[in-house]
């Protein structure tokens, strides 16, 4: 079974779009991180959230953590074509384990 | 700064044989963690050394593979005997205290024919 939900699995958009990536669970984390992959190499980190129903901002990405520490979402504003790439999630527990989303692959077009 | 670095980055072996991944982390990083990818999963968590120490290895999926950080440096992972399900993408990440920021290496893709 999957920790962590993430949709959409795909999304193609035009540039200048707005989109939202969800990352959705039934547990509770104590933090989540939100991770960007581009093709040979690995997860690079975007931002990390930990109180519940904390926003973070990163120029034109918005990263929001659920009330209950269970989902979060990723939107960004006016996309460029240098947000192309795996977006993936992971969630922090007790007993030090990461657990990562299966990711969101986004492709924004010119 | 080096980031981590992965050893090989491709390897193609047959079922059966044995290959061994190298993982150098960032200098003076403590934390060094392995996770796997297998092709359509989420990358899932093999193991944490804290230096040369295991403290978790309850990733690890069966016996024929064995993680070690000889002098808490770097870290090997061999697969032996290797088997088709083995294939995939192994990372490795490295960060400076528990809960830190982990900086992940490029991945060495594993292909077992």
């Amino acid at each position: 079974t999957q920790l962590l939900e993430q949709s959409p699995q795909f999304l193609s958009i035009q540039e200048g779009e707005n989109l939202t990536v969800y990352c959705n669970s039934s547990s509770v984390f104590s933090s989540l991180q939100w991770y960007r992959q581009e093709p040979g190499e690995g997860p690079v980190l975007l931002v990390t959230v930990v109180t519940g129903g904390e926003v973070k901002k990163l120029k034109r990405l918005t990263f929001q953590f659920g009330d209950a520490r269970k989902d979060s979402s990723l939107h960004i504003t006016a996309a460029q074509t240098g947000d192309t790439g795996l977006y993936l999630c992971a969630g922090f527990r007790p007993g030090n384990q990461f657990y990562f989303g299966t990711g969101t692959s986004l492709t924004v077009i010119p | 700064e080096a980031g981590v670095t992965q050893f090989p980055s491709h390897s193609v072996i047959e079922k059966g044989q044995t290959v061994t991944l190298r993982c150098d982390p960032i200098s003076g990083h403590d934390n060094l963690y392995w996770y796997r990818r297998v092709m359509g999963k989420e990358i899932k968590f093999l193991l944490h050394f804290v230096k040369e120490s295991k403290q978790d290895e309850s990733g690890m999926p069966n016996n024929r593979f064995l993680a070690e950080r000889t002098g808490g440096t770097y870290s090997t992972l061999k697969v032996q005997p290797a088997e088709l399900e083995d294939s995939g993408v192994y990372f490795c990440a490295s960060s400076l205290n528990l809960g830190n920021t982990q900086y992940f290496g490029p991945g060495t893709r594993l292909t077992v024919l």
